[in-house]
Parts: structure tokens; C-alpha cells; sequence
């Protein structure tokens, strides 16, 4: 069974710092990858997805995360916080049996951005 | 164009009361989920439908939840009895083709007392 772990319920960093949010997966097929941002009071918006294609992915508002298959890691990062990025963050991974995505989500990481 | 709405946005129910929650897909989208965000948690998944079958209900806590999606597009999932446990926010998602993007709407907020 498929399972997501995100190290670190709560991330604060400085505006225009490294962001690094961490998400490790458990698959026993080859997995399909997802990162979710969630604003207050909002539903969950797609930043980028891995389907086995290029390792490296690239999502909106400047966020990309790496697919490491040795270390079954999917971290999330971005060179410069903004402000306007402070919000909860989730991990998922797919479970693809009968050929559509069942999303198995993490706990969440709530970012937190400071002048 | 529109995306997924929800509604009622939020719900107070005394326990034991039953409750209906509404889904309206993007148009033509022929996948619809169902989730459930307990307070402080990542959603989990509770039902799929693909036009109006529901392939996929094994999320479901218990016999008290119940989900249709009669004509393949507007979907209700209906809580008989509610209970404190219940109380959580329902997002519902759906996606154009089989294993596509999900696009999630704003959710319902359940609280339970």
C-alpha cells in the first residue's frame, strides 16, 4: 500500500530564503507524485506532479521538486520565499489500481514566510 | 470557465441529524472524488465515481455515508446520524479523464455538535 510522510508539520523561513518542504513515499508500484498548496478557507490547488517522465519537475509560482527513487524522496523547494506563499502544503502520491488516481496525502506542512 | 463548486460552504448539524452535501463537477469532467480533511490532517480519500458508477467506495467510514452521482455530473454525499467524528471539511475534486488532474473545489466545512 502507498503512503506519504512529511518531516516537519510546520516550516518557517525568512522572505527570499530557501524553501525546502520534505516528503518521503512508501510504493510497492512505480509511483505517480503530487504536490498540493491549500490557502485559508480554500480547496487544493496542483503545483506539480511527477508521472515517471523527467525527474526534475517544475510547477507554478517558481516551485520544483526532484523525484529520488534511491532515497524515495519528492521534496519540494523554491530558491526565494514570497510572502504570498505562506500557506499548507501536501504530499501525495497516486495509487493507480484501476487506472485513476486515488490520492494518498500527507499530514500537511504549513509554510510560514517572515519579513 | 467555473470549477468545482460546493455547497452548502458551511454546515452546523446537532448529532443524530442527517445532512447533504453538494458537488457541482467542471462541466464535461467525467471523474469525481470525494475526500475528507479532518482538522490539522491531509484529506483521505472516501469514494470515486467515473460518469455515474461509483467504481470505488471502499473509503467510505461506515454504512452511515452514503454517495450518487445520478446523471454523471452533480454529486450529493449524504451523512445519515451525523456524529462528532464526522466533523471534518469535504472537498470534492474531479478531473476530465480517467487519471488526469484533479482540480478540488472550496470544500464543506461539517461541524457536528
Amino acid at each position: 500500500a502507498q503512503s506519504v510522510t512529511q518531516l516537519g508539520s510546520h516550516v518557517s523561513v525568512s522572505e527570499g530564503a530557501l524553501v525546502l518542504l520534505r516528503c518521503n513515499y512508501s510504493s510497492s508500484v512505480p509511483p505517480y507524485l503530487f504536490w498540493y498548496v491549500q490557502y485559508p478557507n480554500q480547496g487544493l490547488q496542483l503545483l506539480l506532479k511527477y508521472t515517471s517522465a523527467a525527474t526534475l519537475v517544475k510547477g507554478i509560482n517558481g516551485f520544483e521538486a526532484e523525484f529520488k527513487k534511491s532515497e524515495t524522496s519528492f521534496h519540494l523547494t523554491k530558491p526565494s520565499a514570497h510572502m504570498s506563499d505562506a500557506a499548507e502544503y501536501f504530499c501525495a502520491v497516486s495509487d493507480r489500481q484501476g487506472g485513476y488516481n486515488k490520492l494518498i496525502f500527507g499530514a500537511g506542512t504549513r509554510l510560514a514566510v517572515h519579513p | 470557465g467555473a470549477g468545482v463548486s460546493q455547497s452548502p460552504r458551511y454546515k452546523v448539524a446537532k448529532r443524530g441529524q442527517d445532512v447533504a452535501l453538494r458537488c457541482d463537477p467542471i462541466s464535461g469532467h467525467v471523474s469525481l472524488f470525494w475526500y475528507q480533511q479532518a482538522l490539522g490532517q491531509g484529506p483521505e480519500f472516501l469514494t470515486y465515481f467515473q460518469n455515474e458508477a461509483q467504481l470505488d467506495k471502499s473509503g467510505l467510514p461506515s454504512d452511515r455515508f452514503f454517495a450518487e452521482r445520478p446523471e454523471g455530473s452533480v454529486s450529493t454525499l449524504k451523512i445519515q446520524r451525523t456524529q462528532q467524528e464526522d466533523s471534518a471539511v469535504y472537498l470534492c475534486a474531479s478531473s476530465s479523464i480517467e487519471g488526469g488532474t484533479q482540480y478540488f473545489g472550496p470544500g464543506t466545512r461539517l461541524t457536528v455538535l
